[in-house]
């Protein structure tokens, strides 16, 4: 069973920023955060992860809270192309036990 | 960055034959792969993993004589799906972590899948 919650859907303006929110209130100290998207039809395309910290890169920020119990992956400036579910997973990717157990995630649609 | 490539990307054949699914990692070394499962609608289920040079993991109601998988060497594993039926029809993933050194771990990357259609 998924750890974390997420909105089913959500809509964003193209070049907008999009923002979306992920609960994990029972994550333990050693887990980091995943976020992944499936664009329609794909593999899973990593877009970030991190584990107390803020994290940006080329694709993404994650905005993780300073309790950890939850986090928000930024997209600065959507674009149709941006359309997909996206998941937030956390996992002990240290352990024998790594394993990334996917939810249902959240359909953002990126509207023109 | 990471690219998993999985082979092929779509297959339909008839009930009973026996289907191989190949999944390389082309420009990184890793130990464990993993192989998921997905039907229309649904998220994906992790099926099993695969440890080069071991026997894979399966999930809880897997059936591992159904589902063969080899991880040979450090870049390829391989999932077969023997006699297969129309209910084992689904979009099969395949995903690869590197080998890190540690620190901020390493995350899991994806093929493409496979869509199986079974007749």
């Amino acid at each position: 069973d998924a750890k974390t919650t997420q909105p089913p859907s959500m809509d964003c303006a193209e070049g907008r920023a999009a923002n979306l929110p992920c609960n994990h209130s029972t994550i333990s100290g050693n887990e980091y955060v995943y976020w992944y998207r499936q664009i329609h039809s794909q593999g899973p395309q990593y877009i970030i992860h991190g584990l107390k910290n803020n994290e940006t890169n080329e694709m993404a920020s994650l905005i993780i809270t300073e309790d950890r119990k939850s986090s928000t992956l930024i997209l600065p400036h959507a674009t149709l192309r941006d359309t997909a579910v996206y998941y937030c997973i956390v996992s002990d990717s240290g352990g024998s036990n790594y394993k990334l157990t996917f939810g249902k995630g959240t359909l953002l649609t990126v509207n023109p | 960055g990471a690219v998993v490539s999985q082979h092929p990307s779509w297959v339909i054949c008839k009930s009973g034959t026996s289907v191989k699914i190949e999944c390389r990692s082309l420009d990184f070394q890793a130990t464990t792969m993993f192989w998921y499962r997905q039907f229309p609608k649904q998220s994906l289920m992790l099926m099993a993993t695969s440890n080069e040079g071991s026997k894979a993991t399966y999930e809880q109601g897997v059936e591992k004589d159904k589902f063969l998988i080899n991880h040979a060497s450090l870049t390829l594993s391989t999932l077969t799906v023997t006699s297969a039926h129309p209910e084992d029809s689904s979009f099969y993933i395949c995903s690869a972590r590197e080998i890190g050194s540690g620190g901020l771990r390493q995350p899991q990357h994806f093929g493409d899948g496979t869509r199986l259609s079974i007749l």
